[in-house]
């Protein structure tokens, strides 16, 4: 049953603390996203990947990092720099990245609260 | 900024009649427009799209309309299920472009 699994559900920070929130697709998808989203704003960009071992910053990739060593593996890093972490964080997968016009395949989900 | 305006953050109608959502944007160069719906504690999931070469595309009970002239696109669910009730966001992106803008989101409540 292919799609994309993030975990964990909900994870809780302490100050100074980096957590890493994982995502993996068996979609065969090229391209992977990370969004944030807070209470009644839209979905925000924070990094997003075309390719193995090539990502890029979105609009607010201050405070995060990611890597993507496989293809199927965007994990998301929350570093103790990003002051306000408290959000819900989604992933996502799409074909190509991007080449064609296309829809993104979106996880379940990952709540992040501060200790 | 914000390049895609979901500007009403609720709709509320009865089982069986029409839901209009609403979705604004500002930038010119999108040229390919999504709803997604999402229940809470789940991701979005993809509902319709929509190119800018058309102005109208139907999949049974879900139409969206695009007004490019006007910069809008709005949703329409005929008729409306109780089952239809959950978060639904309009998106946008321009061809070639990562970047997929999402609106605020619009929280539809079907009531029976």
């Amino acid at each position: 049953d292919g799609g994309i699994t993030q975990s964990p559900k909900y994870l809780f920070r302490k100050e100074g603390q980096n957590v890493t929130l994982s995502c993996e697709q068996n979609l065969n998808h090229d391209a992977m996203y990370w969004y944030r989203q807070d209470p009644g704003q839209g979905l925000r960009l924070i990094y997003y990947s075309q390719i193995v071992n090539d990502f890029q910053k979105g609009d607010i990739a201050e405070g995060y990092s990611v890597s993507r060593e496989k293809k199927e593996s965007f994990p998301l890093t929350v570093t103790s720099a990003q002051k306000n972490p408290t959000a819900f964080y989604l992933c996502a997968s799409s074909y190509s990245g991007g080449l064609t016009n296309e829809k993104l395949f979106f996880g379940s989900g990952t709540q992040l609260s501060v200790l | 900024d914000q390049q895609v305006k979901q500007n009403s953050p609720s709709l509320s109608v009865q089982e069986g009649r029409i839901s209009i959502l609403n979705c604004d944007y500002t930038n010119s160069m999108f040229d390919y427009f999504l709803w997604y719906k999402k229940y809470p504690a789940e991701g979005p999931t993809f509902l319709i799209s929509i190119s800018s070469i058309k102005d109208k595309n139907e999949d049974g009970r879900f139409t969206v309309f695009l007004n490019k002239s006007a910069k809008h696109l709005s949703l329409h669910i005929v008729p409306s299920q109780p089952g239809d009730s959950a978060v639904y966001f309009c998106a946008a992106t321009a061809y070639n472009n990562n970047d997929m803008r999402f609106g605020a989101g619009t929280r539809l409540t079907v009531k029976p």
